[in-house]
Order: structure tokens, then sequence, then C-alpha cells
């Protein structure tokens, strides 16, 4: 079984200031991890994944997340905020190499920017 | 993008009637997913397929049934809608050149679904 906690439904930061949004999982196998943003009215596209290479992983958009193990976490970063990134996060669980099982959603994240 | 399509993109409709959403893909994907989203929830897998004929139950599959028949359509039918089944749906889908998931999975637009 997995699950996913995005702490956070609504995060604020300035233009320009760090952005930081929290997902720790559960999962009883080794996991494979996603962040994915969806903006308004439209489908959810891949930010980045983590598949067991490199834990510090770099995605588009300037956003970059770190697996870590030992704290069971897989935070999303962006150094500079930008006013394109205001959007709704989710961060996703999947068993590795566990099939066709489906993703495991956190409740998602709705990123405010201010100017 | 991935070439992912659902139709329609907005339907409503009435308590008791049967619902029929569409998802058609041109990628010749093996895998495809249907998940609900809902203010609070995230998405939620509803039922999924690893091919032709072949589908299974997800988290909160109660209410709905499947089917595909070709590779390129996967079909998700609410029999008797209900207003708890008002949500928006995407279809999804995922590939791998092994012939299992990466589970790297990539989404339609949506269906926009609204049960009075």
């Amino acid at each position: 079984a997995q699950s996913v906690t995005q702490l956070g439904s609504h995060v604020s930061v300035s233009e320009g200031a760090l952005v930081l949004l929290r997902c720790n999982y559960s999962s009883s196998v080794p996991p494979y991890l996603f962040w994915y943003v969806q903006y308004p009215n439209q489908g959810l596209q891949l930010l980045l994944k983590y598949t067991s290479a490199a834990t510090l992983v770099k995605g588009i958009n300037g956003f970059e997340a770190e697996f870590k193990k030992s704290e069971t976490s897989f935070h999303l970063t962006k150094p500079s905020a930008h006013m394109s990134d205001a959007a709704e996060y989710f961060c996703a669980v999947s068993a590795r190499g566990g099939g066709a099982d489906g993703l495991t959603f956190g409740k998602g994240t709705h990123l405010i920017i201010q100017p | 993008d991935a070439g992912i399509t659902q139709s329609p993109r907005h339907k409503v409709t009435e308590t008791g009637t049967p619902v029929t959403l569409r998802c058609h893909q041109t990628e010749n994907h093996r895998y495809m997913y249907w998940y609900r989203q809902d203010p609070g929830h995230g998405l939620r897998l509803i039922h999924y397929s690893y091919g032709v004929k072949d589908t299974d139950k997800g988290e909160v599959s109660d209410g709905y049934s499947v089917s595909r028949s070709k590779t390129e359509d996967f079909l998700l039918t609410l029999e008797s809608a209900t207003s708890s089944q008002t949500s928006v749906y995407f279809c999804a889908i995922s590939e791998s050149p092994s012939g299992r998931p990466y589970n790297e999975q990539f989404f339609g637009p949506g269906t926009r679904l609204t049960v009075l």
C-alpha cells in the first residue's frame, strides 16, 4: 500500500522567492515518485520523476526535487518563483516495477505567486 | 504532447441516466487509466487497463464500469449517474519498451461531468 501527504493545501510566495512544496510518501516497496503540475482547466503535466537513478532530480521550468529515503520525502523546489508558476502541484507515488497499477496522488498544493 | 483526447469535454446530465466517457490515444500505449479529480482529494484511480479486454478495478470503482475493445479506446461508463459522481475525469496512458509500465503517465485534457 502507498500513500502521499502534501503539507499545505495552499502555499504563497513572492515573485523571485524560493518555492518549496513538501511531499512525504509511504510505500512498502521502493517507490517511483513524480511531481505533476496542473494549470487551470487543463490536464496534468509531468514536471519531474525519480526512478532510482540520481537522488536529485531536475525537471522542466527550473524545478528540482530531492529523494530522501531516510525522511521518506520528495520535496519540490525552485530557486526563484515566476508568476507563470502559479498552478496546482501534485506529488504521486507508484510501486517500482509494480506492473500496471496506477499512481497514488497527494491532495495537491495550490501555489500562489504574489507580485 | 501525448496524443490523448477525451470526449465529451463537458457534460451535464440528470441523476439516473447512463453516461459514457471516451478516451482515445494515438500513441499505441498498452496501459490506460481513468481517474477522477475532486477538490481536497487529488486524483483517485477508478479503473485501469493493461491490454485489449484486460481491465481491473482501482480505488474508487463502485458505480463505474469500463471497456477496451481496441488499443486506442478506453470507455468509462456510469450505468446510473448520481450526484456524487459529479467530478472531473481524466484519462492517462503509460508504456515502456519492455512491455511493463514505467509508471510515468501522460494525461488527457479531462472531462467535466455534472450530475443534477
